[in-house]
């Protein structure tokens, strides 16, 4: 039974590009959050989608974007990147639409902005 | 002030020792908690959760959480080498999602 896929697990983007993050779900999971963990940081909520639908945002700009597919999929995409934004993205995905602890974490996609 | 805080450590005990993880957190809004383990390079695994105040205890894992003193604490018995790595704490709301806030991580080294 795979876990949380994430893709890529590494990559090098510069000042003011924009990049895609993928996460597929375990299976039998429907709602995927993203989490931002800088160096030495605990991971940051970004926004959590269900349904299709973002259904909770934390403290993060309009630049940070999601979509989930009708498979439960989902990216995360983020625009006019800045050094700031290197770091290490955590995909999570769970059952439902409820309060949880029960998350299964991905590996995450390391991204560095030079 | 940060809602959840732990000591970054690191934390260096020799095998076999108990080991005391404590997180202190802010908002009292927060009901569920939950501890995950955190090795280098991968993704937090979840270790324990629990719901409110109380103690729940998992093979060599006990979690205590007092609400009145916003206090969580992990303790594992008979630590073990493979314990070594980076244990968050994190608490989250009674109501619909489940957005998770985290502490900054403990650094556990358990030395053979």
């Amino acid at each position: 039974d795979a876990g949380v896929t994430q893709s890529p697990t590494h990559l090098i983007k510069t000042r003011g590009q924009q990049v895609t993050l993928r996460c597929s779900p375990k299976s039998g999971h429907d709602t995927v959050s993203w989490y931002q963990q800088a160096l030495g940081q605990g991971p940051q909520f970004i926004f959590q989608y269900y349904e299709e639908e973002e259904r909770q945002r934390g403290n993060f700009p309009d630049r940070f974007s999601g979509h989930q597919f009708p498979n439960y999929s989902s990216e995360l995409n983020v625009n006019a990147l800045l050094l700031g934004d290197s770091a290490l993205y955590l995909c999570a995905s769970s059952l439902g639409w409820g309060p949880s602890g029960g998350y299964t974490f991905g590996s995450g996609t390391r991204l560095t902005v030079v | 002030q940060k809602e959840v805080e732990q000591d970054p450590g690191p934390l260096s005990v020799p095998e076999g020792a108990i080991v005391s993880l404590n997180c202190t957190y802010s908002n009292s809004a927060f009901q569920y908690f939950m501890w995950y383990r955190q090795y280098s390079r991968k993704g937090p695994e979840l270790l324990m959760y629990t719901y409110s105040s109380g103690n729940k205890e998992d093979g060599r894992f006990t979690a205590q959480v007092d609400k009145s003193s916003k206090y969580i604490s992990l303790f594992i018995r008979d630590s073990q080498p493979s314990d070594s790595a980076t244990y968050l704490c994190a608490g989250s709301f009674n109501n619909a999602g489940n957005m998770l806030t985290f502490g900054g991580g403990t650094r556990l080294m358990v030395k053979p």
